[in-house]
Order: C-alpha cells, then structure tokens, then sequence
C-alpha cells in the first residue's frame, strides 16, 4: 500500500521568506502527485500536479513542486509567500489503478 | 456550474441518531468518494463509487453505508452516530478515479453528542 509523509506540521514564516514543504511516498510503481491547498474554513482545492515529463511543475499563485524520483519526494516550493498563503496543504499520491493517499497536511502561518 | 455540492454544512447529533450527508456533482464524474479530516490525521478515504451503482470500501467504513443510485448523487448515511464520527466530511468527485486530480465539497461539520 502506498503512503504519504509530510514533514513538518507546522511552519511560521514571515511574509516574503521563502518556502519549502516536504513530501515523500511511498509505492513502487508510476503514480501522479499532486498538491491541495485548503484556506481556513474552505474546502480543498487542488494546487498542482504532476503526471511526467518536466519534474518542475509550476501551479497557480506562484506555487511549484519538483519531483525527484530517485528520493520519492514531491516537494512544494514558493519563492516569497504571502499573508493570504496561510493555509493547511496536502500532498497527495493516486497510483495508476485509482487509489488516492493524502499526507496528514502542513499548516502554513505567514506572519504579516 | 456548481461542481461539487454537499449539505448541511453543520450538524449536530445526539449519540444513536441517524442522518445522511448529501453530495451532489454536475461534472458527469464518474467516480466519487467521501473523506473525513481530523486534527493531524490528514484526510481518510470512508466509501468512494466508481460509478453508478459500484460502491466499495475504503480505509475507515465502519459506521457508514453509502449507495450510487445516479452519477451525480452519492449519499452518506450514519446508522447509530458515534462521538468518534465527529469530524468535517468532504465529499469529492473526480473524472478518472483522481488521476487529474479531485474537486471537492464545501465539507458537512458533524458534532455528535
């Protein structure tokens, strides 16, 4: 069975840092990876993702991710953030038979 | 295009009480699924349906049941609610079983007492 590590919990930023958010999975075979973002109190929506070719996605709001597939990582990236970033994200892997596994989510604070 | 429906978007129940959450799609997805989120748990997978009238099992079904009568409705019933079932459920569609991603429900707040 495949499975979804986020490492950090929680990260406080302040506005115009940059981030970086981790994601590793584990499954053997040829998987899409994607990221949500939910705001508080909203539901999720989706922020990028990845089938193959070009490992650097770029997403909407000034998100990319890379996939590094000889370290099973899928990390999320933002070269400044903003306070209207703070939010909880999820990484999230669905194997080609349709299976879909979410991270336990990172929850962004971006102090003004 | 309203996407993906689901109410209420509260509710409280008393323990033993009965209900079922709603959700509604107008994308013509083919498969869709219920979640709950908990605190530091992330999102699990409780039903999902491959289609009309296929429904399966995901990783925590018990306590719930669920039936795909239409492509667009795909209802999730308590049978006897349990204050371990309180928790926000999202209900989300998808055209390929998630492989370009899924679009999510508003989510449904469940406080069971």
């Amino acid at each position: 069975a495949q499975s979804v590590s986020q490492h950090n919990h929680h990260v406080i930023l302040s506005e115009a840092a940059s981030l970086e958010l981790g994601c590793n999975y584990s499954y053997g075979g040829t998987v899409n990876l994607f990221w949500y973002v939910q705001y508080p109190g909203q539901h999720l929506q989706l922020l990028l993702k990845y089938f193959s070719g070009d490992p650097l996605v770029k997403g909407i709001k000034g998100f990319e991710a890379e996939f590094i597939k000889s370290k099973f990582s899928f990390n999320l990236r933002k070269p400044s953030v903003q306070w209207s970033d703070t939010a909880e994200y999820f990484c999230a892997v669905n194997t080609n038979a349709g299976k879909s596994t979410f991270g336990d989510g990172t929850t962004l604070t971006v102090k003004p | 295009n309203a996407g993906v429906t689901q109410t209420p978007k509260f509710q409280v129940l008393k323990t033993g009480q009965s209900m079922t959450l709603q959700c509604a799609q107008d994308m013509n997805h083919e498969y869709m699924s219920w979640y709950r989120q908990d605190p530091g748990m992330g999102l699990r997978l409780i039903h999902y349906s491959v289609g009309a009238g296929i429904t399966d099992q995901g990783e925590v079904p018990n306590g719930y049941n669920v039936s795909r009568s239409t492509t667009e409705d795909f209802p999730l019933r308590l049978l006897s609610a349990a204050p371990s079932q309180t928790s926000v459920y999202f209900c989300a569609s998808s055209y390929n079983r998630g492989q370009d991603g899924y679009t999510f429900g508003s989510g449904t707040r469940l406080t069971v007492v």
